[in-house]
């Protein structure tokens, strides 16, 4: 167990409605890592959240985003939800922005 | 950006024996690599990392191997035992931010 937890586990939506996936990060770590994981495809970056600020970002559209807070929890929004957001959401955290990144078990969205 | 492949895609070895899986990079500024283990249902769990200051490292059964040369890197298993059976991701990236992975490969680990 890598001490990183997400939630929900599992949820289902409809295309249009607006979502927000939370993730714990492992005690001691202040950064955290958002992927995308489509089913038989390696995960893809989303997004960095370093103490509290946007620290690079993926190639993806503006309706997803994101929030550390001071705890250095985070949170995944997605609006306008399309068919193709329906994969396994990944959440990582480490130590710093450059340092061993341990992952939660996922939060998996199914659009309709 | 960057761009990782993965070879091969899928992997069947009888318990015992040694499964190796190969991966390439384009970005020569890529400087970490990681190695991941996702089971069914679960997150991806890292194994095994590399930097770029280090052409190998092992860890008991597990080894890795880097050519920055040649732009490719490698994991090693041996002793291969069925609980090893899962899907593995290779990625690459500059520090350990922004991983790129690959599309990894299913091990199956034959009794």
């Amino acid at each position: 167990e890598t001490g990183v937890t997400q939630s929900p586990t599992h949820l289902i939506k409809t295309r249009g409605q607006q979502v927000t996936l939370r993730c714990s990060s492992q005690s001691g770590h202040n950064t955290v890592s958002w992927y995308q994981q489509a089913l038989g495809q390696g995960p893809q970056f989303i997004f960095q959240y370093y103490r509290e600020e946007e620290n690079g970002r993926g190639n993806f559209p503006p309706r997803f985003s994101g929030l550390q807070f001071p705890n250095y929890s985070s949170e995944l929004n997605v609006n306008a939800l399309e068919l193709d957001d329906s994969a396994l959401y990944l959440c990582a955290s480490s130590l710093g922005r450059n340092t061993e990144a341990f992952f939660g078990q996922g939060t998996r969205l199914t659009v309709v | 950006g960057e761009n990782v492949e993965q070879h091969p895609s899928t992997l069947s070895v009888q318990e015992g024996d040694s499964a190796v899986i190969k991966c390439t990079y384009s970005d020569s500024a890529s400087n970490y690599f990681p190695w991941y283990k996702q089971e069914l249902g679960k997150g991806p769990q890292l194994i095994i990392d590399i930097r770029s200051n280090v052409g190998e490292k092992k860890d008991q059964r597990i080894a890795v191997t880097l050519n920055k040369t040649a732009k490719h890197f490698s994991l090693h298993i041996t002793e291969t035992q069925p609980e090893d059976s899962a899907v593995y991701f290779c990625a690459a990236s500059k520090g350990a931010n922004n991983l790129f992975f690959g599309t990894g490969t299913r091990l199956t680990v034959i009794p």
